[in-house]
């Protein structure tokens, strides 16, 4: 089963916008991770905020957490044609062993228009 | 630097052929290592994690196996494919942090059953 659920599902927005995906989740976390895949090839890691941040910043990424509605989100501002990919929420699904599973959400796939 | 390699690209099999997919991380020990899968479009399906060698851990049942034979090579299988086989296979490797350590992936197999 999910452990996250990004929202929305697909989201087409104009170049130099601002784009903003949301993900909910159902259990306790240690951390939430954000991912990002370009079609047919691997994710790449963006993000780490753990569950005692509330917010945190990385260049034109911005990602909050609020752990009491469970739910996080992730802004990227000032979107450029190579931010077009799909976008992942992750968390370790408890307990949290040496290897936690890592459960991803269905993803959002963000286009941005020229 | 730590490096992790996936192979092969893309594969097609047919239906009832087995199937063998190999990662191998370099530049780490005693990574975790993650076997995902990914449906066109959808999000991605966590299908083994291993915290060591010789130690599986599986979350869906199905037709595929997982061995990870040396510290830092994980390996996929099957020993006869099915068309609901099909997918973008995904290794990954993480720190052995509790959860708290992102994920790398490889470039990913593209297998198609046939």
């Amino acid at each position: 089963s999910q452990q996250g659920e990004e929202d929305p599902q697909a989201l087409s927005i104009q170049e130099g916008e601002n784009a903003t995906m949301n993900c909910s989740y159902k259990t306790s976390i240690n951390n939430l991770q954000w991912y990002r895949q370009n079609s047919g090839r691997g994710l790449v890691h963006l993000i780490l905020i753990r569950s005692n941040e509330r917010e945190k910043h990385s260049g034109r990424l911005r990602v909050t957490l609020d752990t009491s509605k469970k739910s996080s989100s992730l802004l990227i501002t000032a979107s450029r044609a190579a931010d077009t990919a799909s976008y992942f929420c992750a968390t370790a699904a408890p307990p949290y062993s040496s290897a936690s599973k890592i459960i991803f959400g269905s993803g959002t796939r963000l286009s941005i228009r020229p | 630097s730590q490096t992790i390699h996936q192979w092969p690209a893309t594969l097609v099999q047919p239906v009832g052929s087995p199937l063998s997919l190999e990662c191998t991380v370099e530049g780490t020990s005693n990574p975790n290592l993650y076997w995902y899968r990914q449906a066109a479009g959808r999000g991605l399906q966590l299908l083994f994690y291993s915290v060591g060698i010789g130690q599986i851990s599986s979350e869906v049942p199905q037709n595929l196996s997982a061995s990870r034979p040396q510290d830092r090579q994980f390996i996929l299988s099957s020993k006869k494919l099915l068309l609901s086989d099909s997918g973008f296979y995904l290794c990954a490797w993480s720190a052995p942090d509790r959860g708290n350590s992102p994920l790398h992936f490889g470039n990913g197999t593209r297998l198609t059953v046939t």
